[in-house]
């Protein structure tokens, strides 16, 4: 089983739809869950940080965490063509260094 | 708003010669990561570096790679004998340990995609 594993896509949606992503996981020792929003050939932006279960919310987007089912959501409202972008899963443990483990994105398209 | 930032943007070699990738990581931040994204797979963790040295590493950062942090400001990937296989987008990222709670993430530079011809 793979470490994060994430629905590459592409997900096309209408302007204005509610998005839903979603990743699982395996390893039971992350504690910290981000969502990056990566543009073609550039860097991952980090968008939504969430430590432990729980919900957490920003503007349009919000960020769920079940541990328990090992199962993390990015929900995004009312949804922009400026949204179109490959969003990224990712992962940590605690400790000072931990390394990010990333799921592969999600390409999503929002049609105008 | 601080940013990382890498240079070149874009890198073409040929196989068996040295690369080094530079990225100047945001002021205040302490950790300092690099990763690598091969087209169409997912970002891969590379190597960690804190207080000027490794503190983790992949099984992907065999001794051809190496880093540095030569002066107070860059922080750099050096690939020996490039490979045909190490042709991938590298991104630094850097992390602070202070303040708010979201900015102890990791941000990512803009990437330096390595061509190894």
């Amino acid at each position: 089983q793979k470490e994060v594993e994430q629905d590459p896509g592409p997900l096309s949606v209408p302007e204005g739809a509610i998005v839903s992503l979603n990743c699982t996981y395996s390893n039971s020792a992350f504690q910290y869950f981000m969502w990056y929003r990566q543009y073609s050939r550039k860097g991952p932006e980090l968008l939504m940080y969430t430590y432990s279960s729980g919900n957490k919310e920003d503007g349009r987007f919000t960020a769920q965490v079940d541990k328990s089912s090992k199962y993390i959501s990015l929900f995004i409202r009312d949804s922009q063509p400026s949204d179109s972008a490959t969003y990224l899963c990712a992962m940590r443990g605690s400790g000072g260094y931990q390394k990010v483990t990333f799921g592969i994105g999600t390409k999503l398209q929002v049609i105008p | 708003e601080p940013e990382v930032t890498q240079t070149p943007s874009h890198q073409v070699t040929q196989m068996g010669q040295e690369v080094i990738l530079r990225c100047v990581p945001i002021s205040n931040h302490l950790y300092f990561y690099w990763y690598r994204q091969i087209l169409g797979q997912k970002v891969e963790f590379l190597v960690s570096f804190y207080n000027n040295e490794i503190s983790e590493k992949s099984e992907i950062f065999d001794d051809q790679f190496s880093v540095e942090r030569p002066d107070g400001s860059n922080f750099t990937l050096k690939i020996r004998s490039t490979k045909l296989e190490d042709s991938a987008m590298y991104f630094c990222a850097s992390r602070s340990t202070s303040g708010r709670r979201s900015y102890n993430e990791q941000f990512f530079g803009p990437g330096t995609r390595l061509t190894v011809l």
